[in-house]
């Protein structure tokens, strides 16, 4: 158990519909990322928050949006959903610090949300 | 553009023997470098890392090397177990930042 919860684990949904993933990180993990994986393809990173704001941005879409609530949960948004958007979810924690010098340390994942776009 | 690349999508390995999982990086300013395993309908899991001021980290039956004039790194499991068998992935990060994943290669370890 990596200690990083995500709800739901599975999601099937229509196209042009609107989804949020949930994310509890690592106690104490002030980072966490988002990836998506699809069919045959690594994991692509999405977005990452630190201690509720957004420190990086990788190949989101517009149509995607995210969160870091003060609890520092973190909620993926996808919306207008399109056949495409199937993946695999991922959302990792770390704890990672803001400024230098920083440790190095490894990102801890969940288990994914598995989204099917019908 | 893909900054961490694993140009193996496959590889076969009989049980006992050396696997070797060759990882290509682009960005110079990488100086954090990690492997990870995965299981289907699991999420990654930490297996080993290494610092850009080292060239080797080892790990019982795991070994990471680092080339930084090539940059390169490579996981090598002595010996290859079938529990081997999963897709890994290689991560390289920068002063912290964001986490850079390659496209994994799938291990299988032949009994």
């Amino acid at each position: 158990d990596s200690g990083v919860t995500q709800t739901p684990k599975h999601l099937i949904t229509a196209t042009g519909q609107r989804v949020t993933l949930r994310c509890s990180p690592r106690s104490g993990d002030l980072s966490v990322y988002w990836y998506q994986q699809s069919l045959d393809q690594g994991l692509q990173f999405l977005i990452q928050y630190y201690n509720g704001e957004e420190r990086a941005k990788g190949n989101i879409l517009e149509r995607f949006s995210a969160q870091q609530f003060p609890d520092l949960h973190s909620e993926l948004n996808l919306s207008s959903l399109e056949l495409g958007d199937s993946a695999l979810y991922f959302c990792a924690s770390s704890a990672l610090f803001s400024g230098a010098p920083l440790p190095n340390t490894e990102a801890f994942f969940g288990q994914g949300t598995r989204l099917t776009v019908v | 553009d893909q900054q961490v690349k694993q140009n193996s999508p496959s590889l076969s390995v009989q049980e006992g023997r050396i696997s070797i999982l060759n990882c290509d990086y682009t960005n110079s300013m990488f100086d954090y470098f990690l492997w990870y395993k995965k299981y289907p309908a699991e999420g990654p899991t930490f297996l080993i890392s290494i610092s850009s001021i080292k060239d080797k980290n080892e790990d019982g039956r795991f070994t990471v090397f680092l080339n930084k004039s090539a940059k390169h790194l490579s996981l090598h499991i002595v010996p290859s177990q079938p529990g081997d068998s999963a897709v890994y992935f290689c991560a390289a990060s920068a002063s912290g930042n964001q986490f850079y994943f390659g496209t994994g290669t799938s291990l299988t370890v032949i009994p």
